[in-house]
């Protein structure tokens, strides 16, 4: 199974503070990289596909970024909304395969 | 807009088997992929599997031997069945459609496993 390595598993930061969330994958995933927002009780929601592909309806302060292995989700000036818990997800290979999670909370 | 409604006993024995239904509205079944995700309580998301319209499947393999996703296309539904469950299968089971990523969820259903 192809590994999905976040960092940083949790942060604090403020509102209008910029925000970087990385996700590694253990082998080559091409752009196969997907990234969720869950909010406490509620079902995740897609916000990036493909690496950098914004979702209908995804307020553009949401941005996706690729290196290599290496995956990027930043948001440009946290708004109050933006507090939640980020995941990314591979769709290159089966199964597909999840991040541990990354919890934004309100510094 | 598809919308999705996980339906299925909340509370499950131990070594007996969930079942659990997807139904789609608002759009067709065909020609899409269809995933069962679940989420242990204060945990991260783990794939269980997911089928395509016509019926083949793909499943994760830490359970693919407790696992059967079935599609029916006629209901615009889609089943999970996981046999001989433990404590460790209790979690919120999401239904999603996959399209790119996986862009429609279902609001989810706990289920507990617990005599």
């Amino acid at each position: 199974d192809i590994q999905m390595t976040q960092s940083p598993s949790s942060l604090s930061a403020s509102v209008g503070d910029r925000v970087t969330i990385t996700c590694r994958a253990s082998q080559s995933i091409y752009t196969y990289l997907n990234w969720y927002q869950q909010k406490p009780g509620k079902a995740p929601k897609l916000l990036i596909s493909a690496a950098s592909s914004l979702q209908s309806g995804v307020p553009s302060r949401f941005s996706g970024g690729r290196s290599g292995t290496d995956f990027t989700l930043t948001i440009s000036s946290l708004q109050p909304e933006d507090f939640a818990t980020y995941y990314c997800q591979q769709s290159y290979s089966a199964p597909w395969t999840f991040g541990q999670g990354a919890k934004v909370e309100i510094k | 807009q598809v919308q999705l409604q996980e339906s299925g006993p909340g509370l499950v024995k131990p070594s007996e088997t969930l079942s659990l239904t997807c139904t789609v509205s608002g759009g067709s079944i065909s020609g899409y992929y269809w995933s069962w995700i679940r989420q242990p309580p204060g945990k991260g998301l783990e794939l269980i599997g997911y089928i395509y319209y016509s019926g083949s499947t793909n499943y994760n393999p830490s359970l693919k031997s407790r696992v059967t996703i079935s599609v029916d296309t006629s209901k615009n539904q889609f089943s999970l069945r996981l046999t001989s469950v433990t404590a460790a299968d209790t979690a919120v089971y999401y239904c999603a459609r996959a399209f790119g990523g996986l862009d429609y969820w279902g609001q989810g259903t706990l289920v507990t496993v617990s005599s």
